[in-house]
């Protein structure tokens, strides 16, 4: 089946600075990627809509200027919180949704686990 | 129901028991019901994806029902196994709403030997 990979699984970073988490499909080219956040014991909640060669689309209440999303190509979507902050430790996960399924299937990455200090 | 909600929690199952929950999901505007299998530190991987009222599918000793009119899945493990254990996901999938997905929070099941 179709590899999602994500970089890094985990960091730590100190209040105030900035983290990037990169989202690469391996085996197959992905125009649409989307972002999650997991809070624990919470459901996966969509974050945003990365878009190949266009601006991302937020879900309400996403602060697009914190998470800053760049699609620069078929491969490789990259998250960015910037300024992070204590509330924004959380679990982040990416997926790509496979183009030839007309249901939505999605191809996971493995995830990343951000703390805040 | 407006949101996805999965019951139980979480289940701790007898190595050979067979066992089952549930999966709740807006039935107005309904695409399709995706189940996904979640073990610890790996990607979730998706099991099903249903969209006919009535549809059953099976996988191995683990299958899955859905009822797209009231709005429920139920996803069984026969004779359950040690490398069952995992967190399973449902997520919906509701028409004209391509690629997004709305999440249960997943039912944790370990098996103990």
């Amino acid at each position: 089946g179709a590899v999602v990979s994500q970089h890094p699984s985990w960091v730590i970073c100190k209040s105030g600075t900035s983290v990037k988490i990169e989202c690469r499909s391996l085996d197959f080219q992905a125009t649409t990627m989307f972002w999650y956040r997991q809070f624990p014991k919470q459901s996966l909640m969509l974050m945003a809509t990365s878009n190949e060669g266009s601006k991302a689309t937020y879900e309400q209440g996403v602060e697009k200027d914190k998470f800053l999303i760049n699609h620069a190509s078929l491969t490789l979507s990259t998250l960015t919180v910037t300024s992070a902050h204590p509330e924004d430790s959380s679990f982040y996960i990416c997926s790509a949704p496979r183009t030839e399924s007309s249901y939505n299937e999605q191809f996971f990455g493995p995830g990343t686990r951000l703390t805040v200090l | 129901i407006l949101n996805v909600e999965q019951s139980p929690q979480s289940l701790h199952v007898q190595e050979g028991d067979s066992t089952n929950f549930t999966c709740s999901f807006p039935s107005s505007n309904f695409y399709a019901l995706h189940w996904y299998r979640w073990e610890t530190a790996k990607s979730p991987e998706a099991l099903f994806v249903m969209t006919l009222n009535g549809d059953e599918k099976k996988k191995g000793r683990i299958s899955a029902t859905l009822n797209t009119k009231e709005g429920y899945s139920y996803l069984y493990i026969k004779g359950s196994q040690p490398e069952d254990s995992a967190t399973y996901l449902c997520a919906s999938g509701a028409q004209g709403s391509w690629g997004k997905l709305q999440f249960g929070a997943g039912t944790q099941v370990v098996v103990t030997p």
